[in-house]
């Protein structure tokens, strides 16, 4: 099956700096990749996601771009601001027209400092 | 859009008992939900998915007589934690999925607690 892994576990930045996290896949199969944001008690929003058949997509302050050689995907945020302190989960799934399961990386405790 | 719901946020019962967690989609018909639980400080492990209609797939290792789950309409989706003990405290999440766009949408949680 699938296996997802994410880098780093953890990561402070100062504020208006950019943040970097990168998730490596290892099914060649998987072609979608979501990025979601978890606060705490709260359930995980999608904030951006990208298909297999493009290697870059951006959302103002956030990019992701895929690597699909190298099976990696990077989440790219910047400008930080506190609000986006949060754990990011990176996940990988092959699309198959509904019912698509999801396996999510460990996730990335986002810390934005002032 | 994409908002899904789940009842109770929070609930607190007794070992033994059994408590039923609703999902469900608000604004969009979900051809799949699934259903995750989640440790502090841990990532969202798959318990199972549900397709309207039909039974459900559990994923290895989750028991399908504890962890029952009914997906009676296209818009909800029920996980009954039956005769519960203290290990299943947990954080449950439940996402339902469209099939155009592909994307899952997730509920924002329901926290149990078994005494």
């Amino acid at each position: 099956g699938e296996n997802v892994e994410q880098h780093p576990s953890t990561l402070s930045v100062q504020e208006g700096d950019s943040a970097v996290i990168k998730c490596t896949y290892s099914d060649s199969a998987s072609n979608y990749f979501p990025w979601y944001k978890q606060e705490l008690g709260k359930g995980p929003q999608l904030i951006i996601d990208i298909r297999s058949n493009v290697g870059e997509k951006k959302d103002q302050r956030i990019a992701v771009t895929l690597n699909k050689t190298a099976k990696h995907f990077s989440l790219h945020i910047t400008e930080t601001q506190p609000e986006d302190s949060a754990v990011y989960f990176c996940a990988a799934s092959m699309l198959t027209g509904g019912g698509n399961k999801l396996t999510f990386g460990t996730g990335t405790q986002l810390k934005v400092e002032l | 859009g994409a908002v899904v719901s789940q009842h109770p946020s929070r609930v607190i019962c007794k070992s033994g008992t059994s408590v039923k967690i609703e999902c469900r989609s608000l604004d969009f018909q979900a051809t799949t939900m699934f259903w995750y639980r989640q440790f502090p400080k841990q990532s969202l492990m798959l318990m199972a998915t549900s397709n309207e209609g039909s039974k459900a797939t559990y994923e290895q290792g989750v028991e399908k007589d504890k962890f029952l789950i009914n997906h009676a309409s296209l818009t909800l989706s029920t996980l009954t934690v039956t005769s519960a003990h203290p290990e299943d405290s947990s954080f449950y999440i439940c996402s339902a999925g469209q099939s155009h766009p592909d994307t899952q949408y997730f509920g924002p949680g329901t926290r149990l607690t078994v005494l």
